[in-house]
């Protein structure tokens, strides 16, 4: 399977631990991107990285989360004492086009619930 | 926050029909993008149209952009219960090039065989 790939795809955790997501993206691909989408609602963009550097990150995203890439393949996302509003899908997407976004490849995402 | 905003929030229809689909957003775009998602799975890209392009298609859906309204349309002909899924139009916003897409809250399709 060369797609995006997610792990893990569910994560249950208890208030206040931390948690950690991995997404490898299409193997040539050089963006890679997160979101996170709760029930009913489209997905909301978090961060992305062009390569290794991170390009942007969405002013909504706070101190507890970070997101890595380095050598520009893998990345991880990382929240720091989850709360119970963390719970969501958390989703990953890569895409290869230079300039203009083009398509984006989406991962199966990774299910937070947060007890 | 989102940049677009979709119409309506659920359709229902029974196999065969047409299902139409509406988009607005608030900025200038590079490009427009419409995904489908199905129950707890990611998305999957269906069609991309440019700012300068009107019409495009791809099987049996033809995705409409008009940029002075700041509206697109997604129409799935002949609809398969297979197309029950939720429909998101996502936006390149002008001048920030290379950035992020900023989805709507998406379109809720059932087709009922």
């Amino acid at each position: 399977d060369t797609g995006v790939s997610q792990d893990p795809r569910h994560k249950i955790t208890k208030r206040g631990q931390n948690v950690t997501f991995r997404c490898d993206p299409i193997s040539e691909h050089n963006r890679l991107y997160w979101y996170r989408q709760t029930l009913g609602q489209g997905p909301e963009f978090l961060t992305y990285f062009q390569n290794e550097a991170q390009l942007e990150k969405s002013r909504l995203l706070s101190d507890r989360f970070s997101a890595e890439r380095p050598k520009g393949s893998f990345s991880t996302l990382e929240i720091q004492r989850t709360e119970q509003g963390d719970s969501a899908m958390y989703l990953c997407a890569s895409s290869a086009k230079q300039g203009n976004t083009g398509e984006l490849f989406f991962g199966e995402g990774s299910r937070l619930t947060v007890l | 926050s989102q940049q677009g905003e979709e119409d309506p929030q659920a359709l229902s229809i029974q196999e065969g029909e047409n299902a139409t689909m509406n988009c607005s957003y608030k900025t200038s775009i590079n490009n427009l993008q419409w995904y489908r998602q199905n129950s707890g799975r990611g998305l999957v890209h269906l069609i991309l149209i440019r700012s300068n392009e009107r019409e495009k298609h791809s099987g049996r859906l033809r995705v409409t952009l008009d940029t002075s309204k700041k509206s697109s349309s997604l129409l799935i002909t002949a609809s398969r219960a297979a197309d029950t899924a939720s429909y998101f139009c996502a936006t390149v916003v002008l001048y920030n090039q290379g950035g992020k897409l900023i989805f709507g809250q998406g379109t809720e399709l059932s087709v009922k065989p």
